[in-house]
């Protein structure tokens, strides 16, 4: 059971240039989720999709678009990355956007440096 | 805001000894707080999750508390192991959904033989 597998793990792109990550998870889970994690900082969320068909923003969205291409599938595209966007960015999914007891599962993450 | 403040950043401590880490939080409205465990280079595990009404929680060698009251938590661990070495973060739900979750920046603990 893989549970939530993203690709790359590791990344370095150029000032400008584009990329996307790509996460799938196997345990047919109705959400799926985006953050970056930056050192001293706690993670935040770029964008999540509740369930199949539908994405909104999170807390820092900007410089990102996302795709929720099936059920498993959910993709985070930098189309003009920068230094800022220099991060680890995790995926995760969880049974419901809701639920006190819903839990959470993530990937390894994807260590992004833009240069 | 909402906040989550974790103390002590950063902790070493010997093998077989226990610790304890805290969470300070201001998020309105709580629905739960969780600890998650953060292995170097690996995505956060949870650990424990409770809601307003628990004021403790185990799982293992690891126990959570929460005073909703104070809006405090802490998480200790017993007689610990080289393999605690990790990061503990602390998150609080504001308002239940996985769409409101607030990190804190995580205590890193160090075991040391």
């Amino acid at each position: 059971n893989a549970g939530v597998t993203q690709t790359p793990k590791f990344q370095v792109l150029k000032t400008g240039q584009s990329m996307t990550l790509q996460c799938a998870q196997d345990m047919n889970h109705n959400s799926m989720y985006w953050y970056r994690q930056d050192p001293g900082m706690g993670l935040r969320l770029i964008y999540y999709s509740a369930s199949e068909g539908t994405t909104d923003k999170g807390e820092v969205p900007n410089g990102y678009n996302v795709s929720r291409l099936n059920k498993r599938e959910f993709s985070l595209r930098l189309e003009s990355a920068a230094p800022s966007q220099t991060s680890v960015y995790f995926c995760a999914s969880s049974d419901f956007l809701q639920g006190a007891r819903t839990e959470a599962f993530f990937g390894q993450g994807t260590r992004l440096t833009v240069v | 805001k909402n906040q989550v403040e974790q103390s002590p950043q950063s902790l070493i401590i010997l093998e077989g000894k226990n610790c304890t880490l805290q969470c300070n939080y201001t998020v309105s409205p709580f629905s739960n707080l969780r600890w998650y465990k953060q292995d170097t280079g690996r995505g956060p595990v949870s650990l424990t999750i409770m809601t307003f009404s628990e004021n403790t929680k185990s799982n293992g060698r690891y126990t959570a508390t929460l005073d909703a009251d104070t809006k405090q938590s802490s998480l200790h661990i017993t007689a610990s192991q080289l393999s605690d070495s990790a990061s503990y973060i602390c998150v609080v739900s504001a308002g239940g959904g996985y769409n409101k979750l607030i990190f804190g920046a995580g205590t890193r603990l160090a075991v040391h033989p």
